[in-house]
């Protein structure tokens, strides 16, 4: 399958300072890659699609002057975490979506990143 | 958004045991997928299925794309200690490009 990856694997930082986590494509183009993120024993929860070369479409109550999202490329999107607070400390996955001509969507994750804010 | 309830939510079973587990919506759904979560990491995309009806292997894992459009089930033969983890079903609207998740069925299987 599509390999997605994620850096950094895992981040700390202190309150205030701002955190970019990168996810790539490895060997596909995406033109879609999705950001959620997950608290512990939770489902996943979409922050915001980001569609490149365009703005993100962020999810309801998602703040994005906060989660700033870049999508410069086919196969990397970024995700900036600004002015980060404790409360902010989660698990963040991207994925990329691969679709072809015919009803076959489908999506591939990145590995996340955990993020803890001190 | 939409809502995707999965069941059971959590299961205990013996080594060698089947298991199954099902994922249903109110609305209807063009894509289902059905994904394998380890502790730390992402999804694993298990399944794939895009026709209402279809039944799709996997090794030990089958699931299926319910008639109705609105539910899927996942289905593990002969369980083994590394099946454990929490397995989420996802579903795509015929319209937009976003996959909703279910809640997760966390598996334990007891040596």
């Amino acid at each position: 399958g599509a390999v997605v990856s994620q850096h950094p694997s895992w981040v700390i930082c202190k309150s205030g300072t701002s955190v970019k986590i990168e996810c790539r494509s490895l060997d596909f183009q995406a033109t879609t890659m999705f950001w959620y993120r997950q608290f512990p024993k939770q489902s996943l929860m979409l922050m915001a699609t980001s569609n490149e070369g365009s703005k993100a479409t962020y999810e309801q109550g998602v703040e994005k002057d906060k989660f700033l999202i870049n999508h410069a490329s086919l196969t990397l999107s970024t995700l900036t975490v600004t002015s980060a607070h404790p409360e902010d400390s989660s698990f963040y996955i991207c994925s990329a979506r691969v679709a072809t001509s015919g009803p076959t969507d489908t999506q591939y994750f990145g590995p996340g990143t955990r993020l803890t804010v001190l | 958004g939409q809502q995707l309830n999965q069941s059971p939510q959590s299961m205990f079973i013996q080594e060698g045991e089947d298991v199954s587990m099902n994922c249903t919506s109110s609305s209807i759904f063009n894509t289902w997928l059905w994904y394998k979560q380890d502790p730390g990491e992402g999804p694993v995309l298990l399944i794939a299925l895009y026709k209402a009806g279809e039944l799709t292997s996997n090794g030990r894992l089958t699931a299926q794309f319910g008639i109705t459009r609105k539910d899927s089930f996942l289905n593990i033969s002969a369980s083994i200690p590394s099946d454990v983890g929490i397995y989420f079903c996802a579903g795509q609207l015929f319209t937009g490009n976003q996959f909703y998740f279910g809640t997760g069925t966390s598996l334990t299987v007891i040596p």
